[in-house]
Parts: structure tokens; sequence; C-alpha cells
């Protein structure tokens, strides 16, 4: 089992929709749930990040962490064209190695 | 503020040639460093991280070296590269210490993408 899982998609959504991404895991060693997004040819940018189990919010964007089901999501409301991109979530525990996934692309349509 | 740079953008080289690629850092001191591997389908791999100068940490074992000659510089190396090594290459940075009960944020360069044929 992967430590951690993403479905690569693509997504594709209409302008204004609520868009639910979502990543798996297996240790349950980590503490620090990352999402990034990744436009295209262009470095990965921290877009949010949650400690331990909860919910945070951040504008359109909310990410959620379920540790008792090794599950996280992040929720893009009202979504934009320019949310179009390749997301990706992270996890890490006490170390500063980060675990990737894989990256969702996603595209929303005008 | 601080800034971290790579190049070439993009390199297309033969099977067989040798590679060099560099990552700096400006406006931080003693970041650690790390080099990352995006493959298509396969997501962010790290190759290499640093702690300071001289001091290189392997994580997956094959054709490619990284050195660190000075404190914000990080080279990647190959002496022959291999189909295989295609792919986008990410540098990153962070901060030494991390925030108190916080997150160590990595930051990102521009990448490099490379084609070898």
């Amino acid at each position: 089992q992967k430590e951690v899982e993403q479905d690569p998609g693509p997504l594709s959504v209409p302008e204004g929709a609520i868009v639910s991404l979502n990543c798996t895991y297996s240790n349950s060693a980590f503490q620090y749930f990352m999402w990034y997004r990744q436009y295209s040819r262009k470095g990965p940018e921290l877009l949010m990040y949650t400690y331990s189990s909860g919910n945070k919010e951040d504008g359109r964007f909310t990410a959620q962490v379920d540790k008792s089901s090794k599950y996280i999501s992040l929720f893009i409301r009202d979504s934009q064209p320019s949310d179009s991109a390749t997301y990706l979530c992270a996890m890490s525990g006490r170390d500063d190695k980060i675990i990737f996934g894989k990256g969702t692309r996603l595209h929303i349509l005008p | 503020s601080q800034t971290i740079h790579q190049w070439p953008a993009t390199l297309v080289q033969p099977v067989g040639s040798p590679l060099s690629l560099e990552c700096t850092v400006e406006g931080t001191s003693n970041p650690n460093l790390y080099w990352y591997r995006q493959a298509a389908g396969r997501g962010l791999q790290l190759l290499f991280y640093s702690v300071g100068i001289g001091q290189i940490s392997s994580e997956v074992p094959q054709n490619l070296s990284a050195s660190r000659p000075q404190d914000r510089q990080f080279i990647l190396s190959s002496k022959k590269l291999l189909l295989s090594d295609s792919g986008f290459y990410l540098c990153a940075w962070s901060p030494p210490i991390p925030p108190l009960s916080s997150y160590n944020e990595q930051f990102f360069g521009p990448g490099t993408r490379l084609t070898v044929l």
C-alpha cells in the first residue's frame, strides 16, 4: 500500500461549482497535512496546511483532515477558471520529509 | 524576501551525456535544500536533501548525485544520463529551524524540464 493515494483525474467542473479533492494515507505518524497548487510548467506553491485533525478555512478554500479514517479533503467553493491547476496533497511527520500525492489535475470550465 | 532560482529552465540531452542543474536561494541563511523529480504519473519524488554545506542525504539510489558547495547553492549532477532521467526537476528550500509548533514549509523553485533522448 502506497503511503499517499490521490486520484490523478483529470477532474472537469463548470465555473461556480464546488470542487472536492481527496487523498488517503496509511502512515498514522503524519501530523501535518498540506495542499499544494501547481500551475502548468511551474513549481508547486503551498495553498493550505492543517495540523492534526479538523477543518481550516481560507477564503474559498477549506481543508479537512480525518485522522481516524486517514482521509484528507480540499474543497473549493465558487470555483474559477484561474483555479485550473494540479493540486497535490502532501503530508509529513516530525521530520521535514514530505510525502506527496501524485496530484489531481483540475479543469474549471468557463 | 527570499527567492529561489533554477537553471536552465529546459534542457534536452542525449542519453549518456552529463548533467548539471543549479539551484540558488537568496534572502536566507543556512536553508535546508531539496531536489525533487516529478515524472508523469508518478508525483513528486525526493531525490536529495541537505542541511548544510557538504551535507547531502540521498533518498533514492540512482545515477544522480548532488553537491552543496556553498550555503545557498545546490547542484544536481549525473555523469551519464539515462532515458528514465527525463522529468521535471524541482529545487526547494525550507528554514533551518521550523516555526514553533508549525509546519516547516518548503518553497519550490520554477523547475527544470529535462528531456533525455
